[in-house]
């Protein structure tokens, strides 16, 4: 069966550190994968997704990036924190050629920025 | 703006009771989908219905969609204390758009 993984939980930042938070897909091959940032008491904003190995899209411009090196890692990074960065950050994952399908999320990462 | 709008924001039931949510949107859809996400946690696929479908059922949920009306709406029936959560709807709207667009939520409790 499929798992995902994300990591670490929870990281408190201080403002103007660097992030790494990474995402790992088990069970499957060549999964479209996503990055969503959900603040307190809001909706998913969808922040990159990937249909492959260095394939990354981005939906929102902002201080965040993300890379995919290998076929089920994917990894979202910044160069310098922001406050407004703070949030729950989930990864997800699906499978084929119709995007919108179901998707299958990771357990999350707390991030605070302070 | 938000594609999909949850209705109410927040539910607070007996166990045993029946709850409904509500789910408007505003453009033309390809599927509309509902998910759960318990406090702090990932969010867990519950059920997708397309856009030519009117009624689909899993277990004790039941989803309706009218798209005439572009709504859709999640009946739990007979709620448990563990169906305390969070519930979305997703819609995907585009041919070959990735993008799913998540609602804001509607919280449901349920007092044992």
């Amino acid at each position: 069966s499929q798992t995902i993984h994300q990591w670490p939980a929870t990281l408190v930042q201080p403002v103007g550190s660097p992030l790494s938070l990474e995402c790992t897909v088990e069970g499957t091959s060549n999964p479209n994968l996503y990055w969503y940032r959900q603040a307190a008491g809001r909706g998913l904003q969808l922040l990159f997704y990937s249909v492959g190995i260095g394939q990354i899209s981005s939906e929102v411009p902002q201080n965040l990036s993300a890379s995919r090196p290998q076929d089920r890692q994917f990894i979202l990074s910044s160069k310098k924190l922001l406050l407004s960065d703070s949030g729950f950050y989930l990864c997800a994952w699906n499978l084929g050629q119709v995007p919108q399908e179901t998707q299958y999320f990771g357990p999350g990462t707390r991030l605070l920025v302070l | 703006s938000q594609q999909g709008e949850e209705d109410p924001q927040a539910l607070s039931i007996q166990e045993g009771e029946n709850a409904t949510m509500n789910c408007s949107y505003k453009t033309s859809i390809n599927n509309l989908q509902w998910y759960r996400q318990n406090s702090g946690r990932g969010l867990v696929h519950l059920i997708l219905i397309r856009s030519n479908e009117r009624e689909k059922h899993s277990g004790r949920l039941r989803v309706t969609l009218d798209t005439s009306k572009k709504s859709s709406s999640l009946l739990i029936t007979a709620s448990r204390a563990a169906d305390t959560a969070s519930y979305f709807c997703a819609t995907g709207v585009g041919a070959g758009s990735y993008q799913l667009t998540f609602g804001k939520g509607t919280k449901l409790s349920v007092i044992p």
